[in-house]
């Protein structure tokens, strides 16, 4: 069975600040990881995500996420913030190997950036 | 229009009704998911569906039942509502086959609040 931790509920940090929000998982098969975002009353929409290959996998907004599998980790990181990254991020861990895909998703961390 | 579509967005009922969520999908995808968000405790999985004829239960099926009436459409009943049933509910959709990356595409969510 799979799980993702995530260490942090709620991170403020200041506008043009760097910011970190950490994910950890248990799996003991090969995963893909991914990161979501979820804007004020919406839905959430895919951020990035790893599959194979390079480690490091970047999005168009400037986040960028580094898959760590000795530490199990996939941490998502942005070297400086505007308001609009005011949202929640979940992680997310799938096993491709079955075939279902189907995946289990962290509680949340709530990003809130502060002029 | 969006892809994933959810009805109603918003639903006040008493306790002992029944609900019906319904979700329908543009994208032509054959896997299709419910989810429901509570606050801390992220997204859990209720039911999924990878084609008309298979239903699979998730970690929180009691309670809720399922219908797959074609491949674009997919309903959530709720028997006889409780009051710990408020919540957040996402349906999500997934192309299946070898291609497919694992991504879910999800509607912007029913918010569902049992008195």
């Amino acid at each position: 069975a799979q799980s993702v931790t995530q260490l942090d509920s709620q991170v403020p940090v200041f506008e043009e600040a760097p910011v970190e929000l950490r994910c950890n998982y248990s799996s003991s098969v090969s995963v893909y990881l991914f990161w979501y975002v979820q804007y004020p009353n919406q839905g959430l929409q895919l951020l990035l995500k790893y599959l194979s290959g390079s480690t490091l996998v970047k999005s168009i907004n400037g986040f960028e996420a580094e898959f760590n599998k000795s530490q199990t980790s996939f941490h998502l990181r942005k070297p400086s913030v505007h308001i609009s990254d005011t949202a929640e991020y979940f992680c997310a861990v799938s096993d491709p190997s079955g075939g279902s895909y189907i995946p289990t998703f962290g509680r949340g961390t709530s990003l809130i950036v502060h002029p | 229009d969006a892809d994933v579509t959810q009805t109603p967005r918003n639903r006040i009922t008493k306790t002992g009704k029944r609900i019906m969520l319904e979700c329908s999908q543009t994208k032509g995808h054959d896997r299709m998911y419910w989810y429901r968000q509570d606050p801390g405790l992220g997204l859990r999985l209720i039911y999924y569906s990878f084609d008309v004829k298979d239903i699979n239960k998730g970690e929180i099926s009691d309670g809720y039942s399922v219908s797959r009436q074609a491949q674009a459409k997919f309903s959530l009943s709720l028997e006889s509502a409780i009051p710990n049933q408020t919540a957040l509910y996402f349906c999500a959709t997934r192309k299946g086959g070898p291609s497919n990356t694992g991504e879910l595409f999800f509607g912007e969510g029913s918010r569902l609040t049992v008195l």
